[in-house]
């Protein structure tokens, strides 16, 4: 099972900066991680897959980046929206598997 | 796309519990369906796949034995039942949309509502 981990656990930011989030893998999954946006109450939303690709809709202040064991997620110019947790998850091989998670907070 | 969940459900220790997911807007048997649960205060854990086209299934090894998953092609709908219910089972479970076998790569782009399920005594 490839195990993902996410840093930091809690992000505070202000409106308008900028954060990065990160996630690793236990093993390579190539291009095959996907972040997700979840809000209290809500599914979980596809924000980038492939690594680097937005999903649709999402604004491109969004970035993804990585490949093998190391990604991002920076996001510039927070929003009130953009205040909640991320998950990356690896669809390169089953059993699929999501990080712990990095809550978003507003500072 | 959507995908629309049954009902919260409330159940005993040691009973079961089905789940629903009804999908629109796509061609059902071309991509596949999995589930996934998130118990309060946590990440979301992945139980299972199913084909939508030929009903195989793909379990995590941890529900492997209590956990089926299937799929009905007339009417767009897959399912999830989990036996012999603990406490440790309360979450809410998601359906979403997946890849329709392991040679493709595809990210969960749509997910149901959530189903919660709570076991208690």
């Amino acid at each position: 099972e490839i195990l993902m981990t996410q840093s930091p656990a809690t992000l505070s930011v202000s409106l308008g900066e900028t954060a990065t989030l990160s996630c690793r893998a236990t093993q390579s999954v190539g291009a095959n991680l996907a972040w997700y946006r979840q809000t209290p109450g809500q599914a979980p939303r596809l924000v980038i897959y492939g690594a680097s690709t937005r999903a649709a809709g999402i604004p491109d202040r969004f970035t993804g980046s990585g490949s093998g064991t190391e990604f991002a997620l920076t996001i510039s110019g927070l929003q009130s929206e953009d205040f909640a947790v991320f998950y990356c998850q690896q669809y390169n091989r089953w059993p699929r598997t999501f990080g712990q998670g990095t809550r978003v907070e507003i500072k | 796309v959507q995908l629309v969940q049954s009902g919260g459900e409330v159940k005993k220790p040691g009973a079961s519990v089905n789940v629903s997911c009804e999908t629109s807007g796509y061609s059902f048997a071309t991509y596949g369906i999995s589930w996934v649960r998130q118990a309060p205060g946590k990440g979301p854990e992945w139980m299972g796949w199913v084909s939508t086209y030929n009903g195989n299934t793909n379990y995590a090894q941890k529900f492997q034995g209590r956990v089926t998953m299937t799929r009905d092609t007339s009417t767009n709908t897959a399912y999830m039942e989990l036996r012999s219910l603990t406490s440790d089972d309360t979450a809410v479970y998601f359906c979403a949309r997946d890849s329709p076998g392991s040679l493709w790569y595809y990210p969960f782009d749509s997910w149901g509502q959530g189903t919660l399920v709570t076991v208690s005594s």
